[in-house]
């Protein structure tokens, strides 16, 4: 079994749409939880970094960490047809490891005008 | 700018050639790690490296070697390149643990 799992996708949703993503993970050692973004064809981009549990506000993105459930999510509020890319959450802990990141899968998501 | 420039960024090559990718970051940062990205694999960690000569294996490091000889300089090295290397690779770099990485625009590399 894999340390993180997201869920799948692909998403698709229309302009405006809320839309939710998320990851489940197994390692309670993780306390380091990013999202990134990729457009196709180009490197991951990091949208939103938190860590341990808790909520993160950044204009329409919202990162929220549950610890005691293992479980990320990321929230973007009136999607917009930009928005259209892979998400992949990714999670480090602090531990002698401290290089080592591991990433979910990604979800496609598709924001339709 | 602040990036993270991989070369070369498309590459084919045959089985056993021995090929560099080199990775070079302008941000002073101590971390530097490879990934390698797979349709349904997801983006896997190679290998990363904590600071000058101190390098350690991700996920997948079989068939790939690294060296740090300067910070800003992180280079994957495939000895002896096989088909199943065919894949998307990225460079990244962060500050500290935990912290914000900064992404290449990959290096997509074909072994025939």
């Amino acid at each position: 079994q894999k340390e993180v799992e997201q869920d799948p996708g692909p998403l698709s949703v229309p302009e405006g749409a809320i839309v939710s993503l998320n990851c489940t993970y197994s390692n309670s050692a993780f306390q380091y939880f990013m999202w990134y973004r990729q457009y196709s064809r180009k490197g991951p981009e990091l949208l939103m970094y938190t860590y341990s549990s808790g909520n993160k506000e950044d204009g329409r993105f919202t990162a929220q960490v549950d610890k005691s459930s293992k479980y990320i999510s990321l929230f973007i509020r009136d999607s917009q047809p930009s928005d259209s890319a892979t998400y992949l959450c990714a999670m480090s802990a602090y531990t002698s490891n401290a290089g080592k990141s591991t990433f979910g899968d990604g979800t496609t998501l598709t924001v339709k005008p | 700018e602040a990036q993270v420039t991989q070369n070369p960024r498309y590459l084919i090559t045959v089985t056993g050639k021995k090929l560099t990718v080199t990775c070079s970051q302008n941000m002073n940062h101590e971390y530097m790690s490879w990934y390698r990205q797979d349709p349904g694999l997801g983006l896997r960690q190679i290998y990363y490296s904590m600071n000058v000569e101190v390098t350690d294996k991700g996920d997948v490091p079989e068939g790939y070697k690294v060296s740090r000889k300067e910070k800003r300089n992180f280079p994957l090295i495939l000895e002896s390149p096989s088909p199943n290397q065919t894949s998307l690779y990225f460079c990244a770099s962060r500050l500290e643990t935990g912290g914000k990485a900064f992404f290449g625009q990959g290096t997509r590399l074909t072994v025939v």
